[in-house]
């Protein structure tokens, strides 16, 4: 079937405006993990949602950031109003018991 | 939650094994090792894992240290599409679930 799919591939925003990134994992994968990745860094843990709950927020930089998922599928990821610092390239993945994490190709992000 | 060290760099000749070690003094028994790649623009790609006990798939091998502070990939005949970061990861439990925490890699470059 189709691998994690993510919307959309590049945004470029202007500082202060709110952006919201889109992730549709796996079909009955029921983890979704949002990582983001600056320019030549490591990932960074975001928040992770096992169903539609999110047990692990602890990764998530500011209050300016937050995560949805509904109908334990697609999650959403909201950034308000957006500083330079949060350019980078968003990734998103998914899982089920006892399955590693497929990634997307994540979402780039430029804030000018 | 156990932390990985890898060397930031390595380089291998074409054709030959491409060894790659991981530190992970402060793993706990029922921890995982998991071994990604990211190819430059893509998201990470799953390689192996493994718990104890050495592991092989068509991609590579993983071998774990007995005491499993330590753990080697590797690729058995490197070609120029391995060039790319490869990430050492511990899956650490938490609240039912498991969440993977990712160093900063291996940035291996595979030399005609």
């Amino acid at each position: 079937g189709a691998g994690v799919s993510q919307s959309p591939s590049n945004k470029v925003t202007e500082k202060g405006k709110d952006v919201e990134l889109r992730c549709d994992p796996i079909s009955g994968h029921t983890a979704l993990y949002w990582y983001r990745q600056s320019l030549g860094q490591g990932l960074e843990f975001l928040i992770y949602f096992q169903g539609n709950s999110a047990p692990d927020k602890s990764g998530l930089p500011s209050d300016r950031f937050s995560a949805e998922r509904t109908g334990g599928s697609v999650s959403t990821l909201t950034i308000q109003r957006t500083q330079q610092e949060d350019s980078a390239v968003y990734l998103c993945a998914s899982s089920s018991q006892g399955t590693p994490l497929h990634f997307g190709n994540g979402t780039r992000l430029t804030v000018t | 939650d156990a932390k990985t060290t890898q060397p930031p760099s390595m380089d291998c000749a074409e054709g030959r094994a491409a060894n790659l070690p991981c530190n992970h003094s402060t793993i706990s028994g029922n921890e995982y090792v998991y071994w990604y790649r990211q190819i430059h623009s893509q998201g990470p790609q799953y390689i192996i894992h493994g718990l104890k006990n050495n592991e092989t798939n068509e991609m590579a091998s993983l071998i774990i240290t007995e005491d499993r502070k330590s753990s080697t990939l590797i690729l058995p005949h490197a070609t120029l599409r391995d060039t790319a970061v490869y990430y050492c990861i511990v899956r650490a439990p938490t609240s039912g679930t498991y969440k993977y925490i990712f160093g900063t890699g291996t940035r291996l470059k595979v030399l005609a």
